[in-house]
């Protein structure tokens, strides 16, 4: 089956660790992104990426990271920078094209203990 | 600056009463309007596109229709299956590529 695949589902992170979230899909589709989505809000654009080796910062970049070294997979870092990571973290794949519907994965949560 | 509000925040119905979201929005150029269904702890998952005012989708008890201004998802006969929250987003102008700006959602809950 195609899909999106996120790991782990739950994370847990002490203060000053880097985490790494990881998102995988075998759609065949060239973009993929990442959000933050936090109770009461909308989902927040962290990170996106048109093809590979190349990616653009979105609303919410900082203390993030991300790389894009294959089609299928877009791991994104959360560093000790981010000084709120409590969140749950959501991954989505489109074809190409601005406009193109944006499917997602289950999500990670992630809770800073 | 591209805003997307939906309304109610929270929807309580009975089982089988019919009712209707709102999701309005300010966006130039609009290029699409997607409707999405999110259970709790669960990515969204994706329920309709719309593309041009007067479009109109459906899916089993669910159907979307679009204006210049805004979009409606109707719930006709609820189910409690059909508790979740529902998300609708729209591409941001015509430079931002790929770039969704979400509403805050409308959380339904169907009692039996």
């Amino acid at each position: 089956d195609g899909g999106i695949t996120q790991s782990p589902k739950y994370l847990f992170r002490k203060e000053g660790q880097n985490v790494t979230l990881s998102c995988e899909q075998n759609l065949n589709h060239d973009a993929m992104y990442w959000y933050r989505q936090d109770p009461g809000q909308g989902l927040r654009l962290i990170y996106y990426s048109q093809i590979v080796n190349d990616f653009q910062k979105g609303d919410i970049a900082e203390g993030y990271s991300v790389s894009r070294e294959k089609k299928e997979s877009f791991p994104l870092t959360v560093t000790s920078a981010q000084k709120n990571p409590t969140a749950f973290y959501l991954c989505a794949s489109s074809i190409r094209q601005s406009g193109d519907t944006q499917y997602f994965g289950p999500g990670t949560r992630l809770t800073v203990l | 600056e591209d805003q997307v509000t939906q309304s109610p925040e929270a929807l309580r119905l009975q089982e089988g009463e019919s009712s209707s979201l709102n999701c309005s929005y300010t966006v130039s150029g609009l290029r699409g309007l997607f409707w999405y269904r999110q259970d709790p702890g669960k990515g969204p998952e994706f329920l309709f596109t719309l593309y041009s005012a007067g479009e109109e989708k459906e899916k089993e008890r669910l159907k979307a229709t679009l204006t210049k201004k805004e979009s409606f998802l109707h719930i006709t006969a609820p189910k409690p299956e059909d508790s979740a929250t529902y998300l609708c987003a729209v591409p941001r102008g015509t430079d931002s590529w790929g770039k969704l700006q979400f509403g805050a959602g409308t959380q339904v809950v169907v009692t039996p």
